[in-house]
């Protein structure tokens, strides 16, 4: 069992349309991430959080720590948040500082 | 600031050859990371750098070697290329401080072993 776990694969959507998108993970973390990959290859990140929630534009991102969960909002959609997204966390204690990552998400937007 | 940046953007090898792929960040971060990223699969750690002249094995270093001879440079050598090395590979770096541990990434390198 991977130690992050990211639901759904694949997501289309309609352009408006509220899109969620989940993180499950089982191991103690610092910190969860949110990362945003393009085509093209590029990764961007997008949120680092460790408790609660923060909002950054049209995006939300929460955190559950008992739950060892996470969700990413995207309201209002539009065709060009078309990307895969990324989960990953860092390790509770880890002094290496890498991340352990999720398969992604793959996004698509239609107009 | 230029950020993490790599070269090159896209290479063809034939099995047997030797490269670097370089990686250079101007952030002076001390960590420093290579990730392979492969389809339907999540980023995988290759090697990483704690600081110049540290590194370590991550979870998939086999048929890599790597080098950290200053802060700003992480050069990841493939000495004999397999077919199981195609790949993108995503250079990383950071400044751990604490919780706060935001990683920025290179532009990545589309790798194709033939």
């Amino acid at each position: 069992k991977n130690e992050v776990e990211q639901s759904p694969q694949n997501l289309t959507a309609q352009e408006g349309e509220f899109i969620t998108i989940n993180c499950s993970y089982s191991v103690g973390i610092s910190a969860l991430h949110w990362l945003q990959q393009h085509p093209g290859g590029g990764i961007v990140s997008l949120f680092m959080l460790s408790s609660g929630k923060k909002k950054h534009g049209r995006l939300i991102a929460t955190i559950n720590i008992q739950e060892k969960h996470s969700s990413l909002h995207i309201t209002a959609s539009h065709p060009r948040d078309s990307a895969v997204y990324i989960c990953a966390v860092s390790l509770y204690g880890g002094s290496q500082g890498n991340l352990i990552f999720g398969k992604g998400t793959k996004l698509s937007v239609k107009p | 600031n230029a950020g993490v940046t790599q070269t090159p953007k896209f290479r063809i090898l034939k099995i047997g050859q030797s490269m670097t792929l370089q990686c250079t960040q101007d952030m002076n971060h001390n960590y420093m990371y290579w990730y392979r990223q492969d389809p339907g699969m999540g980023l995988k750690l290759i090697y990483y750098s704690v600081g110049a002249g540290i590194t370590d094995k991550g979870e998939v270093p086999n048929g890599y070697n790597v080098s950290r001879s200053t802060t700003e440079d992480f050069p990841l050598r493939l000495e004999l290329a397999a077919p199981s090395q195609t790949s993108v590979y995503f250079c990383a770096s950071n400044q751990l401080a604490g919780l706060y541990n935001e990683q920025f990434f290179g532009p990545g390198t589309r790798l194709t072993v033939l």
